[in-house]
């Protein structure tokens, strides 16, 4: 089974220039979470989707990123434009929502975004 | 919002001993607190999980601990082997599913 794919694995771009991230869930997999790891850090939630449905965006910095999940399969995140402060590993992550919680959720392999 | 303090934040331990992690969290609905393992420039991987009405559960040489009352949580490594290094999770997860991560251990097992 494959699991979630993201692309690109590595990017380096000049601040203020814009980026995006794609990710391809887990098949069949209803939830698609976006995450933000800083190094040395735990992940930290950006957005959670169910299906279409962006139901927790709290956390996204809503100025300069910006998400969504078309048909509720694949998902792209993007930065524009970029700050230096965006240097991190974003995650995508999935899983399928069988009950009230408690769901493994799957990971990515992340993009490495490196702002100059 | 939930919480989840992580300690220690790096950790050595002789090959064949011991290693032992602990987390807290601070919001009582947490029922769901699941470990991942991070190897370097791996993606995060889930070794083991525990919901809120179980009190330990054990899979091979990694076994985890829940106190609901104290509000926290720990992990166990017993007979600790070299491809044991690397970075571990706790997190904790309420009914909204949102899970929140500690900041991570980093774990050395030493030769």
């Amino acid at each position: 089974e494959a699991g979630v794919v993201q692309s690109p694995r590595y990017k380096i771009i000049e601040k203020k220039q814009p980026v995006a991230f794609w990710c391809n869930p887990i098949s069949g997999h209803n939830t698609l979470y976006w995450y933000r790891q800083n190094l040395g850090q735990g992940p930290e939630l950006l957005i959670r989707y169910e299906n279409e449905e962006a139901v927790d965006d709290s956390q996204l910095p809503k100025d300069r990123f910006s998400a969504e999940r078309l048909k509720g399969v694949d998902s792209t995140l993007k930065i524009q434009p970029a700050e230096l402060g965006d240097s991190a590993v974003y995650l995508c992550a999935s899983s399928f929502i069988t009950g009230p919680s408690g769901n493994t959720i799957y990971f990515g392999e992340g993009s490495w975004l490196t702002v100059v | 919002g939930e919480n989840v303090e992580q300690h220690p934040s790096t950790l050595s331990v002789q090959e064949g001993d011991s290693a032992v992690i602990k987390c807290t969290y601070s919001d009582s609905a947490s029922n769901y607190f699941p470990w991942y393992k991070q190897e370097l420039g791996k993606r995060p991987q889930l070794i083991i999980d525990i919901r809120s009405n179980v009190g330990e559960k054990k899979d091979q040489r990694i076994a985890v601990t829940l106190n609901k009352t104290a509000k926290h949580f720990s992990l166990h490594i017993t007979e600790t082997q070299p491809e044991d290094s690397a970075v571990y999770f706790c997190a904790a997860s309420n009914r909204d599913d949102k899970i929140i991560f500690g900041k991570g251990t980093r774990l050395h097992i030493l030769p």
